[in-house]
């Protein structure tokens, strides 16, 4: 099946610095891809779409200018959480669907960021 | 704003029992997927259902999509330690941007 990497698995950093995850595509090409956020032992909350040569789609309320996306080719997406506080310490989930409609998602392992 | 509402979002029973989780919306999707989820990693895929009133199965796990497309039920049959987990329905919208939106979550524990 179609796997999903992203890197690094988990991140600590310092409040005020800027930490980018990485979302890969290892056998298939994604177009788009899908970032979400999962506070513990809660459910996943779409915070952008990732497309390939265009501008992210942000979801209502996330902050485009804190939480840079980019997807610079088919196979590669990332998410930049810039001058980060303690209270975006969360599990950043990406994903790209395959085909055929409907689509399945294939998740990556997610990254865990602790920002101190 | 969640537009998927899971009930329960807890569910603690013994290895054996039926249990039955409900996922509910006021909006209509195109389709409806239900996910499991283990901590620390992303969540895999147990089945899509498309056609409103549509059942499927899948071993000791029945998915039912309702006639209005607005919500479904998954029923676990004799339950197992090993179903243990986080479930997720994410309902399909492919009108304008296409995306996926979870539900609340149910987590469940099955003791042995």
């Amino acid at each position: 099946g179609a796997v999903v990497s992203q890197h690094p698995s988990w991140v600590i950093c310092k409040s005020g610095t800027s930490v980018k995850i990485e979302c890969r595509s290892l056998d298939f090409q994604a177009t788009t891809m899908f970032w979400y956020r999962q506070f513990p032992k809660q459910s996943l909350m779409l915070m952008a779409t990732s497309n390939e040569g265009s501008k992210a789609t942000y979801e209502q309320g996330v902050e485009k200018d804190k939480f840079l996306i980019n997807h610079a080719s088919l196979t590669l997406s990332t998410l930049t959480v810039t001058s980060a506080h303690p209270e975006d310490s969360s599990f950043y989930i990406c994903s790209a669907p395959g085909d055929p409609l409907p689509y399945e998602q294939y998740f990556g392992p997610g990254t865990r960021l602790t920002v101190t | 704003t969640q537009l998927l509402e899971q009930s329960p979002q807890f569910l603690s029973i013994q290895e054996g029992e039926n249990l039955t989780v409900y996922c509910n919306s006021s909006s209509v999707f195109s389709s409806l997927q239900w996910y499991r989820q283990e901590p620390g990693e992303g969540p895999v895929l147990l089945v899509t259902v498309v056609t409103g009133g549509e059942v499927k199965k899948l071993k000791r796990l029945t998915f039912q999509f309702g006639d209005a497309r607005k919500d479904s039920s998954l029923h676990i049959t004799a339950a197992q330690p090993g179903d243990t987990g986080l479930y997720l329905c994410a309902g399909v919208r492919t009108s304008g941007t296409y995306k996926y939106i979870f539900g609340t979550g149910t987590r469940l524990k099955v003791l042995a």
